[in-house]
């Protein structure tokens, strides 16, 4: 089974402090993604990569960064947190098939 | 031109009812369309996924019906269970390149007991 574990459940960070989350993979997978999804807007693509050092903005990709040294470890950075990134965040792993973990919901105050 | 629309956005659907879920793209160079099932406090999962070569792919109580013509596809549940309960996302997305899924909003279905 695909493993695809995200670093935090719930978190709840202060407007203008610098978070991280992490996704660590256990499939050897090249590619990885940043999803959040809102309400009624679905699942938006922050940023993906498709190998170490490799990473290219996806749909929404201001006021986030992200790095990948290692190839098993995605992390997104939000450099200096706002109240507009509440929201749901979702890693994905795969190619077609891309496979999610079970999300970090961020709550920025 | 990238986007995927789906709808409707809300479905309830009584038990043993069928739930019928639609979405459009407008790229006709999109070459996998994979439906993915969401739970409450979960990551989305894989459902059930087609290619262009073929009109329709059943699993069990799910089927997608693909139209090339109208860029339309479909996800029908036979028999719906309340555990079938959960939001559905429909996705396109283009073979050897970066892979990149577009996604649609979502539908929420509520099956009633």
């Amino acid at each position: 089974d695909v493993k695809v574990t995200q670093s935090s459940r719930y978190l709840v960070k202060r407007t203008g402090e610098k978070v991280f989350l992490e996704c660590v993979q256990d499939m050897d997978h090249e590619n990885m993604f940043w999803y959040r999804q809102d309400p009624g807007l679905g699942l938006r693509l922050i940023y993906f990569s498709y190998d170490v050092k490799m990473k290219e903005k996806g749909d929404i990709p201001e006021g986030y960064s992200v790095s990948r040294e290692k190839k098993e470890r995605f992390s997104l950075i939000l450099e200096s947190a706002s109240t507009n990134q509440t929201s749901m965040y979702l890693c994905a792993t795969g190619r077609n098939t891309q496979y999610f973990g079970p999300g970090t919901r961020l709550t920025v105050l | 031109q990238q986007q995927v629309k789906q709808s409707p956005q809300s479905l309830i659907v009584q038990k043993g009812g069928i739930s019928i879920i639609n979405c459009a793209y407008e790229n006709t160079a999109f070459d996998y369309f994979p439906w993915y099932q969401q739970f409450p406090g979960k990551g989305p999962a894989l459902l059930i996924a087609i290619r262009p070569d073929v009109s329709e792919k059943k699993e069990g109580r799910f089927t997608i019906s693909f139209n090339k013509s109208a860029k339309q596809f479909s996800l029908h549940i036979m028999d719906s269970q309340p555990g079938d309960s959960a939001t559905y996302f429909c996705a396109a997305s283009l073979s050897g390149g970066s892979e990149k899924l577009v996604f649609g909003k979502g539908t929420k279905l509520t099956v009633n007991p």
